[in-house]
């Protein structure tokens, strides 16, 4: 059961510009919404975060979008650069139960041209 | 340390063998997680510690795998009898405490021929 759904797949966008992934998620339970980049060879590494309290939350070029209602959240990096080219996971989790451990998403592909 | 280290970076075995993947977390971090990453998708959860114990196990898919966290610091994710679709990336990640931010280490890519 995918509880998180990633879109798009693949993403090609031009330095300078504005990169857009959208997540949305089905388990109510979940309170906890980070995204991830991974480079290839490396682990995840965390890029931003965000709990429920709040519609969104911006760190540098990254912002998160969170809307409750209808479940859904969006990272947006402003100003993409090519060292931003890597894969880009949004992943979610609980305090309780199953929601109580991270479910990721299946992953955008994220490449920046010159 | 510094990070979470995983060791061996790489590991290639033979179907039915039993292999052995170490995780070492961040110092004073008491939540262990193992996460398998397959091609093209995103991290899947394997099992939980908090501590010495086995908090949730849920995501080990059947029981050739196992693993153990003795002194509440480095973890071994165990494998029996391996099969060809074991083959992934099995990441390691800690967090100060359940729930917190979870940093992973660079995974350990295990091929099984």
């Amino acid at each position: 059961q995918q509880q998180v759904k990633q879109s798009p797949q693949s993403l090609i966008v031009q330095k300078g510009g504005i990169s857009i992934i959208n997540c949305a998620y089905e388990n109510t339970a979940f309170d906890y919404f980070p995204w991830y980049q991974q480079f290839p060879g490396k682990g995840p590494a965390l890029l931003i975060a965000i709990r429920p309290d709040v519609s969104e939350k911006k760190e540098g070029r990254f912002t998160i979008s969170f809307n409750k209602s209808a479940k859904q959240f969006s990272l947006h990096i402003m100003d993409s650069q090519p060292g931003d080219s890597a894969t880009y996971f949004c992943a979610a989790s609980g305090r309780t139960g199953t929601a109580s451990k991270l479910t990721f998403g299946t992953g955008t592909r994220l490449q920046v041209t010159l | 340390g510094a990070g979470v280290s995983q060791t061996p970076s790489n590991k290639v075995t033979e179907k039915g063998k039993y292999v052995e993947l170490r995780c070492d977390p961040i110092s004073g971090h008491t939540a262990l997680y193992w996460y398998r990453q397959s091609l093209g998708q995103g991290p899947e959860f394997l099992i939980y510690f908090q501590g010495t114990g086995a908090a949730d196990d849920s995501g080990l898919p059947n029981d050739r795998f196992f693993a153990v966290r003795p002194e509440g610091s480095v973890s071994t994710l165990k494998i029996q009898r391996t099969e060809r679709g074991d083959s992934a990336v099995y990441l390691c990640a800690s967090s100060i405490k359940w729930g917190g931010e979870a940093f992973f280490g660079q995974g350990t890519r295990l091929t099984v021929v």
